[in-house]
């Protein structure tokens, strides 16, 4: 059971969008920043976007991130065969003095 | 370009000690915190611990206290997680990662490739 709740799995055409989003509480994603990772098969998880809504040079406008409250919203727009891959959210709570990540969620493009 | 380069494949016996290498190459050792990650079969990710090598300050999950040990040698910028008392759920791939943001803004920026550690009789 993840300190964090991502939806198991979200699914759209290609070019549409999707969006995933990963619950929390005050005392992690409340006060904290959220990053988002992207995990494709049998690689190490690369970052996606950092302190919310921020983007790594590389990364493409395509990735947005948002926060509000006690829950951030991965979006991915225009959506391609190549962003079939595993999404997980991570922040840090203050209640456990550890960084959490959500459970993940698979991203299927039909 | 930075770099985490990490040492091979495990096979341990259920009991032992395993010791994992992370070898940072590419930017100086002590700007980012070093953290270790782990993903069993088929699972989400799962944080183990962190290091920040520029004050030694560590933090560990609370689930691997007194079980992991992370160091690291400046000398030769290397980060090693030392895990004890192994067993078959401890079977997975161990990535170290490189953290650009403060103890508590995770911002995992750079990943070594993984080691994959089997436990088995």
């Amino acid at each position: 059971q993840s300190v964090l709740t991502q939806p198991p799995s979200v699914s759209a055409a290609p070019g549409q969008r999707v969006t995933i989003s990963c619950s929390g509480r005050t005392s992690n994603i409340g006060n904290n920043y959220v990053s988002w990772y992207r995990q494709l098969p049998r690689t190490a998880p690369k970052l996606l976007i950092f302190e919310n809504n921020r983007r790594p040079s590389g990364i493409p406008d395509r990735f947005s991130g948002s926060k509000s409250g006690t829950s951030a919203t991965l979006g991915i727009t225009g959506l391609q065969t190549g962003d079939e891959a595993d999404y997980y959210c991570a922040t840090w709570d203050a209640g456990l003095s550890a960084v959490v990540f959500g459970g993940g969620t698979k991203v299927t493009v039909l | 370009e930075v770099q985490l380069v990490q040492s091979g494949p495990e096979v341990k016996r259920p009991g032992a000690t395993v010791k994992i290498s992370c070898s940072a190459s590419g930017y100086t050792f002590t700007d980012y915190s070093i953290h270790w990650v782990r993903q069993a079969p088929g699972k989400g990710l799962e944080w183990m611990g962190l290091l920040d090598p520029a004050n030694g300050e560590r933090i560990y999950a609370e689930k691997f206290r007194g079980r992991v040990t992370i160091t690291a040698d400046a000398s030769t910028d290397t980060a090693y997680m030392e895990v004890t008392s192994l067993t078959s759920d401890d079977r997975a791939v161990y990535y170290c990662a490189t953290s650009s943001g403060g103890i508590s803004v995770p911002t995992f920026n750079y990943w070594g490739q993984g080691s994959l550690v089997t436990v088995s009789s």
